[in-house]
């Protein structure tokens, strides 16, 4: 049973690149949600796609942006990278849309910004 | 105030010891609850979903005091293996356009031998 596979594990980049970071969630699930972890803190949710579409936002700048596709796979892209956005990158999945499901988490992506 | 409060710690009990922690939630509207363990540089693992009328999962019991507006997670014969970050989460809104999920910052837990 696969469960949520993120992609890529590290990555460092220059303020002002953008970056793509890739989700695959758990066999059977259809709804993903990414999160942003910086040291010491909790995951802050970003947004949630269900059905190919942002369904719910955090409180996360438009610079922020992804996608969901028909598999259920998805992408966060950063825009404009600024050195506040370092930190652990995490995408879970869960079933039909909704938040009172438990979430599976990855293993996350390591964003680093020089 | 923040959303969703917690403890930071760190707990530092011996092995064998019972330690509880609570986390305290803002919103009385809030419907589901959950403790999740974060091993370092590890992702987050759910540990227990937290019910109204509280549950229990071998060493680890969760309950909710909505009338307080918060949830505890208490460990019983503490191991080793329990030293982690425990994060305290909030959602509410169901499946509505509204609904949030707020992570707690977490409570770092350590067993020593």
């Amino acid at each position: 049973d696969a469960g949520v596979t993120q992609s890529p594990t590290h990555l460092i980049k220059t303020r002002g690149q953008q970056v793509t970071l890739r989700c695959s969630p758990k066999s059977g699930h259809d709804t993903v949600s990414w999160y942003q972890q910086a040291l010491g803190q909790g995951p802050q949710f970003i947004f949630q796609y269900y059905e190919e579409e942002e369904r719910q936002r955090g409180n996360f700048p438009d610079r922020f942006s992804g996608h969901q596709f028909p598999n259920y796979s998805s992408e966060l892209n950063v825009n404009a990278l600024l050195l506040g956005d370092s930190a652990l990158y995490l995408c879970a999945s869960s079933e039909r849309g909704a938040f009172n499901q438990p979430q599976h988490f990855g293993d996350g992506t390591r964003l680093s910004i020089l | 105030r923040k959303e969703v409060e917690q403890d930071p710690g760190p707990f530092n009990v011996p092995e064998g010891a019972t330690v509880a922690f609570n986390c305290t939630y803002s919103n009385s509207a809030s419907q589901s609850f959950f403790w999740y363990r974060q091993d370092c540089r590890k992702e987050p693992k759910l540990l227990m979903s937290v019910y109204s009328s509280g549950n229990e999962d071998g060493r680890f019991t969760a309950q909710l005091n909505r009338a307080s507006q918060y949830i505890s997670l208490l460990i019983r014969d503490s191991k080793l293996s329990d030293s982690a970050t425990y994060l305290c989460v909030v959602t509410t809104g169901g499946r509505s356009s509204a609904s949030k999920i707020i992570f707690g910052s977490g409570t770092r837990l350590s067993i020593r031998p």
